[in-house]
């Protein structure tokens, strides 16, 4: 069945800090990978997306993402991070032959120290 | 172009009651997803509508339907509501052509006492 696992349910970094937030999915062919924020109260916000081609993807407010294969993993990563960025934090996978249906992680937590 | 609006965005309903929640998608949209998000069991699949249809369901109960209307709007329904139906309902928003990118509205907050 496909899955996807986010192995790290509560996050703290600095402010400034880089951050990296770790995405593992179980999936038979070349998936279609998300990354989605929810602030406290909100929706989620689309951060960015992996359908084909390059492997690092660039996302919205500096975040960006990186496919490997080998690693079946899709980890969110961002250089320099803003006290404004402390969110939830949830990597998705578009379910196989149901459109528009997506699997979601548990989700990560990130909380940001000043 | 306008978000994805769900109303209301609270609900205070008592258990055995059912409920109506409403979802406009962007414009141009023509594929509506509901989420259920529940602290025990995260975010989980309802069902997606595509040009007023079902095109796809999740693994809820048939106390949980949905339609969607010509202009691509779509309510779910919740009959004989349920303590654990207490969740955020989220609509998610799509042109529905299979790229599974949606965007989400801001999420109905149902409590059921």
């Amino acid at each position: 069945a496909q899955s996807v696992t986010q192995p790290d349910i509560h996050i703290t970094v600095s402010e400034g800090a880089s951050l990296e937030l770790r995405c593992n999915y179980s999936y038979g062919a070349t998936p279609y990978l998300f990354w989605y924020v929810q602030s406290p109260g909100q929706g989620l916000q689309l951060l960015l997306k992996y359908f084909s081609g390059d492997t690092l993807v660039q996302g919205i407010k500096g975040f960006e993402a990186e496919f490997k294969r080998s690693q079946s993993s899709f980890n969110l990563r961002k250089p320099s991070v803003h006290w404004s960025d402390a969110a939830e934090y949830f990597c998705a996978v578009g379910a196989r032959g149901a459109t528009n249906k997506l699997i979601f992680g548990t989700g990560t937590l990130l909380a940001v120290q000043p | 172009k306008a978000g994805v609006t769900q109303t209301p965005r609270y609900l205070i309903k008592t258990r055995g009651q059912q409920v109506t929640l409403s979802c406009s998608p962007i414009s141009g949209h023509r594929s509506v997803s509901w989420y259920q998000q529940t602290p025990g069991q995260g975010l989980q699949f309802l069902f997606e509508y595509f040009s007023e249809t079902q095109r796809n369901k999740g693994n809820f109960p048939g106390r949980f339907s949905g339609r969607q209307f010509s202009n691509s709007r779509s309510e779910m329904n919740v009959s004989t509501l349920e303590l654990g139906d207490s969740a955020l309902y989220l609509c998610a928003s799509s042109t529905g052509q299979g790229s599974y990118e949606q965007y989400f509205g801001p999420g109905t907050r149902l409590t059921v006492t």
